[in-house]
């Protein structure tokens, strides 16, 4: 199985402000997909950025965007202009369309925003 | 959008009872779905992929013969867990691939809580 690391089990950033949520994964493959996905206290799922690894441009979706580095097996994930509603449990998943599709997870990291 | 649901959202159950989730997906066909189980501050561990009209392909560790799952059509994937004990009181979530798309969505989740 693929691994994949979130080395900061918990981060707080001040509302407005940008935090950057590291992870790292490990694979051999060259073809794959990497996301983010936020569980708030619903334990709902949601997606909030996807990134192909064949594409070299950094995905953004409005406040959100990641810094991919394939050579480094690096994925952060930058939330800018903090809102109280980002805070959340974040879970970096890697997804491999050749190998079954289904999604490893990282740890997680709990992100708070202070007021 | 696609909506993936799962039923019932809570159960509890007496140990040595069986109980089964059913993961249905709404407005597409789904011939891959996963079952996922998260414990309290935990990731998600995948414990088995679903194909319909076929057997499910379970992660090393689970046992198949614990947790059954069936996929008897495009659109419904249940996983019963059999003479369950207060170690498998857990949240229970399953995600459905959509073929067409080759987007994968999270249902809500079952949690399930095992006296």
């Amino acid at each position: 199985a693929q691994t994949v690391t979130q080395s900061q089990p918990e981060m707080s950033v001040q509302e407005a402000e940008t935090v950057t949520l590291s992870c790292t994964y490990d694979t051999s493959e060259s073809d794959y997909y990497l996301f983010w996905y936020k569980q708030p206290p619903s334990r709902q799922m949601i997606l909030v950025i996807r990134q192909e690894a064949y594409k070299q441009q950094n995905a953004t979706e409005n406040r959100f965007s990641v810094n991919f580095q394939k050579a480094a097996k690096s994925f952060s994930l930058k939330i800018s202009d903090s809102q109280l509603g980002d805070a959340a449990m974040y879970f970096c998943a890697y997804r491999n369309p050749n190998t079954g599709n289904q999604f490893y997870f990282g740890t997680g990291t709990s992100l708070t925003v202070i007021p | 959008g696609a909506v993936v649901s799962q039923h019932p959202s809570r159960v509890i159950c007496k140990s040595g009872t069986s109980v089964k989730i059913e993961c249905r997906s709404l407005d597409f066909q789904a011939t891959t779905m996963f079952w996922y189980r998260q414990f309290p501050k935990q990731s998600l561990m995948l414990m088995a992929t679903s194909n319909e009209g076929s057997k499910a392909t379970y992660e090393q560790g689970v046992e198949k013969d614990k947790f059954l799952i069936n996929h008897a059509s495009l659109t419904l994937s249940t996983l019963t867990v059999t003479s369950a004990h207060p170690e498998d009181s857990s949240f229970y979530i399953c995600s459905a691939r959509d073929w067409s798309s080759e987007t994968q969505y999270f249902g809500p989740g079952t949690r399930l809580l095992v006296l």
